[in-house]
């Protein structure tokens, strides 16, 4: 079946370090693909998507390539602030029916010291 | 703007008791619904989703269900809790329809202690 893998964290970073966090994803058909992010006590916000291969999503500094070739949708920024710390998942759209239903990978955390 | 609620915040129970976690959206009709269920370290699991009334479909067989009484309000009940229920759940909600690019808004979540 479909599913995301992420890679494990915590990933710990100091102020204005590049990041990447690696998504990998096997699915049937073409999903869309999403990242979104977890502040600490709060619920997830979207934070970029990508719709077909090649798109690049692109947001408050993040940006991720959707790579059909490689099954990849990596998260990179290339400076990160202590503001970014929190706790990053990987998802692409489910199977079909009325509903988009997201396959969630199980998350990394991302650490920013200043 | 739509906005969703989700209430209580924290929740404490005791084994056995009953649970009833409640969700409401605003500012968007007959939205499909959702609730997940994060566990300590763990990814999100998809617990129920509905695309209407009265219309629940069920993810993974479990001690809890899930009731949409109203357009915009979708509810996680059980009648017994258990240990393992302990977790962030999390309700969302997705524009009206079938689209794969249409994300999720997600609500700040309940978090759940069962002692």
């Amino acid at each position: 079946g479909d599913s995301v893998t992420q890679m494990e964290g915590p990933v710990t970073l100091s102020e204005e370090a590049f990041l990447t966090i690696n998504c990998t994803y096997t699915a049937t058909g073409y999903p869309s693909l999403f990242w979104y992010v977890q502040y600490p006590g709060e619920g997830l916000q979207l934070l970029l998507k990508a719709t077909k291969a090649d798109d690049k999503g692109s947001n408050k500094g993040f940006e991720a390539t959707y790579r059909k070739e490689t099954t990849s949708f990596h998260l990179e920024k290339g400076s990160v602030q202590v503001s970014d710390s929190a706790v990053y998942f990987c998802a692409l759209s489910g199977y079909g029916g009325a509903t988009n239903k997201l396959i969630f990978g199980t998350g990394t955390l991302l650490a920013v010291q200043p | 703007s739509q906005t969703i609620h989700q209430w209580p915040a924290t929740l404490v129970q005791p084994v056995g008791s009953p649970l009833s976690l409640e969700c409401t959206v605003e500012g968007t009709s007959n939205p499909n619904l959702y609730w997940y269920r994060q566990a300590a370290g763990r990814g999100l699991q998809l617990l129920f989703y509905s695309v209407g009334i009265g219309q629940i479909s069920s993810e993974v067989p479990q001690n809890l269900s899930a009731s949409r009484p109203q357009d915009r309000q979708f509810i996680l009940s059980s009648k017994k809790l258990l240990l393992s229920d302990s977790g962030f759940y999390l309700c969302a909600w997705s524009a009206a329809g079938f689209s794969y690019n249409s994300p999720l808004h997600f609500g700040n979540g309940t978090r759940l202690t069962v002692t």
